[in-house]
């Protein structure tokens, strides 16, 4: 079976702080995708950012980027210069060949001014 | 590029009542993915469209669910006699052939009294 874990279910942090959200994953698959969502309150999921998991070099977009271990499982997501508008849940997701997304049950961050 | 759409927004009915909700993808994607997502959790897979094929069903899709995308474009959800644990938001996605990553609708928030 394909799990997602998220440990944090809630987290926050300073303005322009950094923080790091934590995901774990099992899959028997040798070709998979990991993503991070973000869903603001009352609003749409949005894609954060994606990591291709035959590729060893970790995802960067703008101030996100994943620590990717893949031996460990491990997907997490780092936020830089955290901002206000990055409050949201946060959403881990596993896509393999069958082509549907496994989600985490979510870590709601809150970033305090 | 107008992004996927869900319609109604919002939903209340009563027990026993059947409800519709519609989908519109990205334009120029062929795969289209329903999920359901209730308080606290992450979206659950329910089915998935390649075109006009309905490929996978959840075991999560009763035989309460029917889903159809009869032109390969919109695509409607319907739950016949709701029942108070049907309530959720349900989340539509779109993908094309290329890539991998699944782009969000709204959603379609369903309260069932």
């Amino acid at each position: 079976a394909q799990t997602v874990t998220q440990s944090q279910p809630e987290m926050s942090v300073q303005e322009a702080e950094t923080v790091t959200l934590s995901c774990t994953y099992d899959t028997s698959e040798n070709n998979y995708y990991l993503f991070w969502y973000k869903q603001p309150p009352s609003r749409q999921m949005i894609l954060v950012i994606r990591q291709e998991a035959y590729k060893q070099q970790n995802a960067t977009e703008n101030r996100f980027s994943v620590n990717f271990q893949k031996a460990a499982k491990s997907f997490s997501l780092k936020i830089s210069d955290s901002q206000l508008g990055d409050t949201a849940m946060y959403f881990c997701a596993l896509l393999t060949g069958t082509y549907k997304y496994i989600f985490g049950t979510g870590t709601r961050l809150k970033v305090l001014a | 590029d107008t992004g996927v759409s869900q319609n109604p927004r919002h939903k209340i009915t009563k027990r026993g009542q059947n409800v519709t909700f519609r989908c519109d993808p990205i334009s120029e994607h062929n795969r289209l993915y329903w999920y359901r997502q209730t308080l606290g959790q992450g979206p659950e897979f329910l089915t998935y469209f390649q075109n006009e094929a309905q490929l996978e069903k959840s075991r999560l899709l009763s035989d309460r669910f029917s889903a159809e995308r009869p032109k390969g474009s919109f695509s409607t959800l319907e739950i016949q006699r709701t029942e108070q644990g049907d309530s959720a938001m349900y989340l539509c996605a779109s993908s094309s052939l290329e890539t991998y990553e699944q782009y969000f609708g709204p959603g379609t928030r369903l309260t069932v009294t």
